[in-house]
């Protein structure tokens, strides 16, 4: 059974260019979120999708979009990069019900200069 | 809000040595919760979890019982190998269907493991 799948590993964009991470979940999953993961605010949850639908959403600016397909396959963009958006970015998948276990990617790297 | 504390690093063992990660959390109601591992490079892995009260999670040697009247989830080993030398995650998952799928981490620790 493949895991969840994310494209690019890395990728290395400049100051206020915008940036599209691609993610296909654990077949079955309809429920995907998107992570940030930095060394100076550790895990911090993006959003989740389920069914097309933003379900849950964290604090973060509105440079930082998401949207999932009717295969569940999701994107997130990042417009208008700044320094501080260089990042692990996690997907993860789930069949989505409160409680249930979390699968991740292996995440993309993203680097701004 | 919720919320989840673990004990800072890094932790350094000898191969072989016994490992306890201490793991508390702040919640509303009975959330599931997780440990999570991160090798060097990689993404999240799944190392094990609990759903409720008394529960106890296993995997690859490594437990961790679930804790309500202490609301802790600590993760211990009894021999710890060089190959375990990772971060750890702990995490938690509101149970409660308003908030959808999400999990709320812990700072994670550093665990260093010589030979």
């Amino acid at each position: 059974k493949a895991g969840v799948t994310q494209t690019p590993r890395y990728l290395i964009k400049t100051r206020g260019q915008q940036v599209t991470l691609s993610c296909s979940p654990i077949s079955g999953h309809r429920s995907v979120s998107w992570y940030q993961q930095t060394p100076g605010q550790g895990l911090q949850f993006l959003f989740e999708y389920f069914s097309e639908t933003q379900r849950n959403k964290g604090n973060f600016p509105g440079r930082f979009s998401g949207r999932q397909f009717s295969n569940s396959r999701s994107e997130m963009n990042v417009s208008t990069l700044e320094l501080g958006d260089s990042a692990l970015y996690l997907c993860a998948s789930s069949f989505g019900q409160a409680g249930n276990t979390i699968y991740f990617g292996e995440g993309s790297w993203l680097t701004v200069v | 809000g919720n919320s989840v504390t673990q004990m800072e690093g890094p932790v350094t063992l000898s191969e072989e040595a016994f490992l306890t990660i201490n793991c508390t959390y702040t919640a509303t109601g009975y959330p599931s919760l997780f440990w999570y591992v991160q090798y060097p490079g990689e993404g999240l892995q799944l190392l094990l979890k609990a759903t409720k009260a008394d529960d106890k999670g296993s995997n690859k040697g490594f437990e961790a019982t679930y804790r309500k009247e202490t609301t802790s989830f600590h993760l211990e080993k009894g021999s710890v190998q060089v190959s375990d030398s990772a971060v750890y995650f702990c995490a938690l998952s509101d149970q409660r269907g308003e908030y959808g799928n999400k999990l709320v981490f812990g700072a994670g620790t550093i665990l260093r493991v010589k030979s």
